[in-house]
């Protein structure tokens, strides 16, 4: 089943101390991007990654962390939590438009419910 | 600034009537408009998207309205049903979509029975 996987779906953590939120996708999709969701403010974009080893910086990366060793991992790295990183976090992936194919779907994971304490 | 303006921030509707969901952008990069569909406790899964080359798009009960002049797309639901009752997101992207997506705030949609 094609799938974007997070890991763990729950957090409960409390200030300064580092976590990784982890994000596997089995559909070989070279796009990643990981966002965050707030009541009222949407969904906004941390960071993106293009491939293996490029990444870069969505609208709110502040306070995160990101790695793409392999081409199916995307882990969110938070290295000092703080309360307002308390969250719902969202991975996703997608593939590049393929000549005459145009859509840009993006295929969320279930969502990682953090709590910063 | 807020690329993605999306309104109303909810909605009722009663079973059988019309939903309809607004967005305005800002960014005429853009050129690609999914509206995603997003169910308590689960991610939002695509449910209709369209590109400006064209000014509507139905799939079902779905349909959106696209006017590239004004910069404003909007999503549709005929014939709504309780089922229908979720929150849903316009976006936006550009560049072959590889730095993801432009989200608006959200449209709670409660139809009622």
């Amino acid at each position: 089943e094609a799938q974007v996987t997070q890991n763990p779906r729950y957090l409960i953590t409390v200030t300064g101390k580092k976590l990784t939120v982890t994000c596997s996708q089995n559909m070989n999709h070279e796009y990643m991007s990981w966002y965050r969701q707030d009541p009222g403010l949407g969904l906004r974009q941390i960071y993106y990654s293009m491939n293996v080893e490029v990444t870069d910086k969505g609208d709110v990366p502040e306070g995160y962390k990101v790695s793409r060793k392999e081409k199916r991992n995307f882990p969110l790295i938070l290295e000092s939590p703080s309360p307002n990183q308390t969250s719902l976090y969202f991975c996703a992936s997608s593939s590049p438009r393929a000549s005459g194919r145009y859509t840009d779907t993006q295929y969320f994971g279930p969502g990682t419910r953090l709590t910063v304490l | 600034q807020q690329q993605v303006k999306q309104s109303p921030q909810s909605l009722i509707v009663q079973k059988g009537g019309i939903s309809i969901i607004n967005c305005a952008y800002e960014n005429t990069a853009f050129d690609y408009f999914p509206w995603y569909q997003q169910f308590p406790g689960k991610g939002p899964a695509l449910l209709i998207a369209i590109r400006p080359d064209v000014s509507e798009k139905k799939e079902g009960r779905f349909t959106i309205s696209f006017n590239k002049s004004a910069k404003q797309f909007s999503l549709h639901i005929m014939d709504s049903q309780p089922g229908d009752s979720a929150t849903y997101f316009c976006a936006a992207s550009k560049t072959g979509g590889a730095d993801g997506l432009t989200f608006g705030k959200g449209t709670h949609l409660i139809i009622q029975p």
